[in-house]
């Protein structure tokens, strides 16, 4: 099946600062990526599409200005969380879309990456 | 909106069968998923239905029926590294997954 790498696998940051996630396709180009947060024995929830070239798509609740997501090459997307405060300490988990079935699954699969463990002091 | 249902924990015997129930009603179908999920890891893909009837890979089997929005997941021949949550999802006419709250499976020697 496909690879998609996180980048970093756990951050510990203080209240105030803003964190960096890296998500990258390594074997199938992606145009389109998905980001989801899951808290304590929760399950996935979607917070915003990732499209390559245009602007992401916020699910409803979701700040988009707290949320900055850049998703520059067909390959690499990134969540920035701005200002971060404990209340987003959270286990971030990105998806790349295979539209052609091409990296070893189903059409339109969604691969996923092993996700960022986010503590914020 | 999307509302998914399974059953938060279940536990069972090395060795035996276990089904995991998966009820949905959604604002649009496109397949439905099932993962599994070790604590603090990311999902990993299960099995994969779109139309109705029964996907058998190995020791598990996903069962589908588009009709009354349920799905299940049968794991056969439990062994202890099965131990883990399972993830229900739906994906819709965008191509978004919704998920379940996930199973919690405990297997028992």
């Amino acid at each position: 099946g496909a690879v998609v790498s996180q980048h970093p696998s756990w951050v510990i940051c203080k209240s105030g600062t803003s964190v960096k996630i890296e998500c990258r396709s390594l074997d199938f180009q992606a145009t389109t990526m998905f980001w989801y947060r899951q808290f304590p024995k929760q399950s996935l929830m979607l917070m915003a599409t990732s499209n390559e070239g245009s602007k992401a798509t916020y699910e409803q609740g979701v700040e988009k200005d707290k949320f900055l997501i850049n998703h520059a090459s067909l390959t690499l997307s990134t969540l920035t969380v701005t200002s971060a405060h404990p209340e987003d300490s959270s286990f971030y988990i990105c998806s790349a879309r295979d539209f052609s079935g091409l990296a070893g699954g189903i059409t339109d699969e969604q691969f996923f990456g092993p996700g960022t463990r986010l503590t914020v002091l | 909106g999307q509302n998914i249902d399974q059953p938060t924990e279940m536990t069972a015997t090395e060795g035996a069968i276990v089904q995991i129930n998966c009820t949905y009603q959604t604002s649009g179908f496109n397949g439905l998923f099932w993962y599994q999920q070790h604590a603090g890891e990311a999902p990993t893909f299960l099995s994969y239905n779109v139309l109705d009837g029964l996907e058998e890979k190995g020791r598990f089997s996903s069962f589908l029926s588009r009709s009354k929005g349920y799905s299940y997941l049968l794991l056969k021949e439990l062994q202890m590294k099965d131990s883990a949550s399972y993830l229900c999802a739906v994906r819709d006419g965008d191509y978004k997954l919704s998920f379940g709250a996930g199973t919690t499976v405990t297997v028992r020697a």
